[in-house]
């Protein structure tokens, strides 16, 4: 079990650039969540996967946000033309099955728009 | 609409102390409650959560919570706090919505020790 991981951890883009996050989740977990952190806040849901299905998506997630999991095992978040509001720490999460089961999070990405 | 309020934004305690990190919940249901921990720069690792029975649960590093329905609160306490645990806490409830794995966060505590 190597955990959740990310990359880039860190990401510096100018203001229109689109920028793409990729999340691989701990092994044979079928649920894989997205959330953003600004900085003072705690994490917000953005959307979550199980298997490669996509169930649900926050309002948050306007129409320049997407998010993959093609084969159900990693997972891209995509932002278009990035915008100084996206500035935050975006992070992803999985776990095994539903309801009592742990949510592990990653160490998160890093987006600075500037 | 389900949400969860940590009232102290900054919490600074001396080594060795006792802590409380308070956390306010609202939900119509059996809540499913957890409390994770971040350190600067990092992601959240989970501490401790409550899903039923039992409303002391125990977590890692020495973290134990008390769920107190009528009063709508999981508090977060450690008897002797260490320089180490010096990070923010986050509180949360299991959304319904999503077959409970969607989490809603409070605003976080952070917490400075003090040696």
């Amino acid at each position: 079990d190597t955990g959740v991981s990310q990359d880039p951890r860190h990401k510096i883009t100018k203001r229109g650039q689109n920028v793409t996050f990729r999340c691989d989740p701990i092994s044979e977990h079928n649920r894989l969540y997205w959330y953003r952190q600004t900085l003072g806040q705690g994490p917000e849901f953005l959307t979550y996967f199980q298997n490669e299905a996509q169930l649900e998506k926050s309002r948050l997630l306007s129409d320049r946000f997407s998010a993959e999991r093609p084969k159900g095992s990693f997972s891209t978040l995509e932002i278009q033309r990035t915008e100084q509001g996206d500035s935050a720490m975006y992070l992803c999460a999985s776990s095994l099955g539903t309801g009592r089961n742990t949510i592990y999070f990653g160490e998160g990405s890093w987006l600075t728009v500037v | 609409a389900q949400s969860v309020t940590q009232p102290d934004i900054h919490i600074t305690v001396s080594e060795g102390a006792s802590l409380e990190l308070r956390c306010n919940y609202s939900y119509g249901a059996t809540p499913y409650l957890f409390w994770y921990v971040q350190s600067p720069g990092q992601g959240l690792q989970l501490l401790l959560k409550y899903f039923s029975g039992d409303t002391l649960v125990q977590g890692i590093k020495g973290f134990e919570a008390e769920f107190k329905r009528s009063q709508s609160s999981f508090n977060l306490r450690k008897p002797s706090v260490h320089w180490s645990d010096a990070a923010e806490y986050f509180c949360a409830v299991a959304s319904l919505s999503g077959g409970y794995n969607k989490l809603i966060f409070g605003a976080g505590t952070r917490l400075a020790v003090h040696p």
